[in-house]
């Protein structure tokens, strides 16, 4: 069974206000990833980590950052939150080569 | 710019019947992953597909890759209600792995 961690499972936070998601994965894996996904919606990845101190934008990466300074910490930080980041937030870790993601839990955000 | 197109987006088929739901990606890739997803859970690996040709089965769901065409099936035999959930298909050829939209099965008595 896959041992990645998000907390909080579910936020609520005033617009303006500033966030940090947390993801935890004890199975070593290099890569990590971020995505927001509305409810049964499609997945848009928003960072990605290739290992430590490795870390690239996806498709919705202008309104947050993440770092990567340990292998199996990779938070994810929205400096001001908005409505428009209510959402599902996703974290996954995978081995390096071909071998498929593992997903956390997953947080979910609203922003009033 | 790569994308993951899956069709159909929405399913509904009786228990006991067979269907296909089809991915298409736009860039070349040697590798495709399927994922279930159950309402307000996370994802879970179904299959990873690794080369063209590649075919693999679990229970009534089997899945197939053609690199050459870009596309991937996942086939669906005699459905049973258990198998309601949304499936994602997903690629990853710069190590950036990018998903479809979804295929929303729902399987009806």
């Amino acid at each position: 069974e896959a041992d990645i961690y998000q907390t909080p499972r579910y936020l609520v936070i005033g617009t303006g206000k500033k966030i940090t998601l947390e993801c935890s994965q004890t199975m070593g894996h290099d890569k990590m990833y971020w995505y927001q996904q509305d409810p049964g919606m499609e997945l848009h990845l928003i960072h990605y980590s290739y290992g430590v101190n490795s870390t690239e934008k996806g498709d919705l990466s202008s309104e947050s950052t993440v770092s990567r300074i340990r292998t199996e910490h990779f938070p994810l930080t929205l400096e001001s939150a908005r409505p428009s980041h209510t959402s599902q937030y996703l974290c996954a870790s995978k081995k390096g080569g071909y071998n498929e993601q593992f997903f956390g839990p997953g947080t979910r955000l609203t922003v009033l | 710019e790569l994308k993951v197109e899956q069709n159909p987006l929405f399913l509904s088929m009786q228990e006991g019947k067979n269907y296909t739901i089809y991915c298409n990606y736009s860039t070349t890739s040697d590798r495709l992953y399927w994922y279930r997803q159950d309402p307000g859970k996370s994802l879970e690996s179904l299959f990873v597909l690794l080369s063209n040709g590649a075919v693999k089965q679990e229970g009534r769901l089997m899945a197939s890759l053609d690199t050459k065409a870009r596309l991937s099936t996942l086939h669906i035999t005699a459905a049973v209600h258990d198998l309601s959930a949304t499936y994602f298909c997903a690629v990853d050829p710069n190590n950036d792995m990018r998903f479809g939209a979804g295929t929303r099965l729902t399987v009806k008595p």
